[in-house]
């Protein structure tokens, strides 16, 4: 069956670094993928698409890159900030979104 | 803010009892997704309705339905609702019907079980 997965545990990046995200997929090939974000208690709200014939896909201090061969997907926040601290989620999707499928979710936390 | 609106907020109520969650999408989406979020669980896909027709399937129960009216609103009902129904239920909507598109996710209906 199709599967996502993401960082389970919890990411802890000090400010100013890189924060790098991974989401992994098997058993579907998407024809586009997303990056949400997630603060507590609300609803997730959309930062990124990419699709299958970019390789990356830029937004500011976001990046993000999708790796058909891998099946990956790597999300960046560069000079990463306490305000970027929040749930990721990542949902490849296939080009009739037949089923939409989310991961679980990457808490980061950006410590001053 | 989204342009999605969801009503009501919070919903307080019995094992065994009937709810309605309300869903406005964003002004010009077509496409109305409800999503079901426990306490440590991911995002799960309920249900998809484009311009009125359902249009994609996900882990809905039997004793969970939706619809989509005319002026676009959806509703999701939840009957013989069990202690395990309780979670947070996203709408989120847009522009068309494929995965092409960004979904606008309104800030959901927190519904507890007692």
């Amino acid at each position: 069956s199709q599967k996502i997965e993401q960082n389970s545990e919890a990411l802890n990046i000090q400010e100013g670094k890189t924060a790098t995200l991974t989401c992994n997929y098997t058993n579907y090939s998407p024809a586009y993928l997303q990056w949400y974000r997630q603060d507590p208690g609300r609803g997730p709200v959309f930062l990124l698409l990419i699709r299958e014939n970019e390789k990356e896909k830029r937004k500011e201090r976001l990046k993000v890159t999708f790796d058909t061969t891998l099946k990956q997907s790597l999300f960046h926040i560069t000079a990463s900030q306490p305000a970027d601290s929040a749930t990721y989620l990542c949902a490849p999707q296939d080009s009739s979104a037949s089923k939409i499928i989310f991961g679980s979710g990457t808490r980061l936390s950006i410590r001053p | 803010d989204s342009g999605v609106t969801q009503t009501p907020k919070h919903l307080i109520t019995a094992t065994g009892q009937r709810v309605t969650l309300r869903c406005s999408p964003r002004s010009g989406d077509l496409s109305v997704y409800w999503y079901q979020q426990s306490l440590d669980q991911g995002l799960q896909f309920l249900i998809q309705y484009y311009n009125g027709e359902e249009r994609a399937k996900g882990n809905i129960l039997e004793r969970f339905s939706a619809q989509q009216f005319p002026d676009l609103h959806s509703e999701l009902n939840l009957s013989s609702l069990e202690l395990g129904d309780s979670a947070l239920y996203f709408c989120a909507s847009s522009v068309g019907a494929t995965g092409n598109q960004p979904q606008h996710f309104g800030d959901g209906t927190r519904l507890s079980i007692l």
